[in-house]
């Protein structure tokens, strides 16, 4: 079956501008990540979903990144007032189920965002 | 909170050798490890989980063992080809707090021919 997939899978942007990155999950999957990977290190977590609630956000960096998932499928990660910073892969991951009951993430081929 | 290490950060090895990665973390009430497989500019390929419940996980010339009491894990590679070279990453899921993974730097791999 299909695999996690993000779009779009480069984005360039101006510093100041919003940005819209999206993923679909693998039908069927309640557990859905967001992580962010900079050059040369490995992905840190940003937030997760449980459905369509926001089970842990404790690792998006500042009120200006947000995330929803109204249908608990497609989940969508927003970025106002984009930053320099702010550039890196955006990964995506969905799961069976919660880490905590032994299901094994899947990630997507990532969002590329640069913040020129 | 969870660290991950692995060590060594970059290896470079000739084909036909077999190689072992290590990855340590410091809490060990985890749920799960698992190993991936990063190629430049693309997106993370799962190679093996192992539960914290389980000793080693076994996928073709892939061997993962876990010592959760140590906080250790390694990946062993048989026979080592030039396919092989990529980012392989270490994760781990905590049995305490965040549910997410907490991944290592990495380790590249470059399998010479």
């Amino acid at each position: 079956g299909a695999g996690v997939s993000q779009t779009p899978s480069n984005k360039v942007t101006e510093k100041g501008k919003y940005v819209e990155l999206r993923c679909d999950p693998i039908s069927g999957h309640t557990a859905l990540y967001w992580y962010r990977q900079s050059l040369g290190q490995g992905p840190e977590f940003l937030i997760y979903f449980q459905g369509t609630g926001a089970a842990d956000d404790s690792g998006l960096p500042n009120d200006r990144f947000f995330a929803v998932r109204p249908e608990g499928s497609v989940s969508t990660l927003k970025i106002q007032r984009t930053e320099r910073g702010d550039s890196a892969v955006y990964l995506c991951a969905s799961s069976a189920g919660l880490a905590g009951a032994g299901y094994e993430q899947y990630f997507g081929p990532g969002t590329r965002l640069t913040v020129t | 909170k969870q660290e991950v290490t692995q060590i060594p950060a970059a290896l470079s090895v000739p084909e036909g050798e077999n190689l072992v990665l290590n990855c340590s973390f410091t809490d060990s009430a985890i749920y799960n490890l698992q190993w991936f497989r990063q190629d430049p500019g693309k997106g993370l390929t799962s190679l093996l989980l192992i539960q914290s419940s389980q000793r080693e996980q076994t996928s073709g010339r892939l061997n993962a063992s876990l010592d959760k009491s140590s906080g250790r894990s390694t990946l062993y590679i048989a026979a080592s080809q030039p396919g092989d070279s990529a980012t392989y990453l270490c994760a781990v899921s905590s049995g305490t707090g965040r549910r997410a993974l907490t991944f290592g730097s990495g380790t590249r791999l470059q399998v010479q021919p």
